[in-house]
């Protein structure tokens, strides 16, 4: 069954350094999301892509993170330099289209500023 | 902007009862999707059900149906013969028709006891 594949799992970083996290969507999936989740919140989201396009950003932190997917496909959020309250679940989601059709989810990159 | 509210912080069911979680939405729009997603601990975010708000008729996946009140702008998700396996955060989310941002609630944490 296809999935949406997210690595690392699990990462730890000091304050200050970069951190990167990669999200490989399901195979032909055009939307892609990622969102930030806090411990016992609801998924905040930080950027979407229709193909290659930022369609919404509106929330991302652009003084220090970035989003890119350059081929439509697989894509990579970096925060630069991370902050202890960058503390969160990173989860990326995938889906055919919007609208009515629904997002697939990845098992997230949990993410520890010490 | 569309906003989710989910009251319910937390809820408590017996094994084989019937539990109803909450869910009110905010728009101006009328072409939008509902959705109800389950989040087990440490596991990925998976749906549950999703309504179309052109569709009068509520939504029914097995043991777990919907009350939409268009004009009332609710979606409440009920769950009939609880199981231990249902145990998990759930969210309410919304999404405009066309590429638009999935906005989602800040979840009910579902408790299921023997």
């Amino acid at each position: 069954e296809a999935e949406v594949a997210q690595s690392p799992r699990y990462k730890i970083t000091e304050k200050s350094q970069a951190v990167a996290f990669w999200c490989d969507p399901i195979s032909g999936h055009a939307t892609l999301y990622w969102y930030r989740q806090i411990l016992g919140q609801g998924p905040e989201l930080l950027v979407q892509f229709q193909d290659e396009s930022v369609v919404d950003d509106s929330q991302l932190p652009k003084d220090r993170f970035s989003a890119e997917r350059l081929k439509g496909v697989d894509s990579t959020l970096k925060i630069q330099p991370a902050e202890l309250g960058d503390s969160a679940m990173y989860l990326c989601a995938s889906s055919l289209a919007a609208g009515r059709t629904e997002a697939f989810f990845g098992q997230g990159t949990r993410l520890t500023v010490v | 902007a569309q906003t989710v509210t989910q009251s319910q912080p937390e809820m408590s069911v017996q094994e084989a009862e019937t539990v109803t979680l909450s869910c009110t939405y905010d728009t101006s729009e009328s072409d939008y999707y509902l959705f109800w997603y389950k989040q087990p601990p440490s596991r990925q975010m998976i749906l549950v059900i999703r309504q179309e708000a052109y569709k009068q008729q509520n939504a029914t996946e097995n043991r777990f149906s919907v009350n939409f009140q268009k004009a009332a702008k609710s979606f409440s998700l009920k769950i009939s013969d609880s199981q231990l396996g249902d145990a998990a955060m759930y969210f309410c989310a919304y999404r405009s028709g066309g590429f638009q941002k999935l906005v989602f609630g800040t979840g009910t944490r579902l408790l299921v006891s023997p």
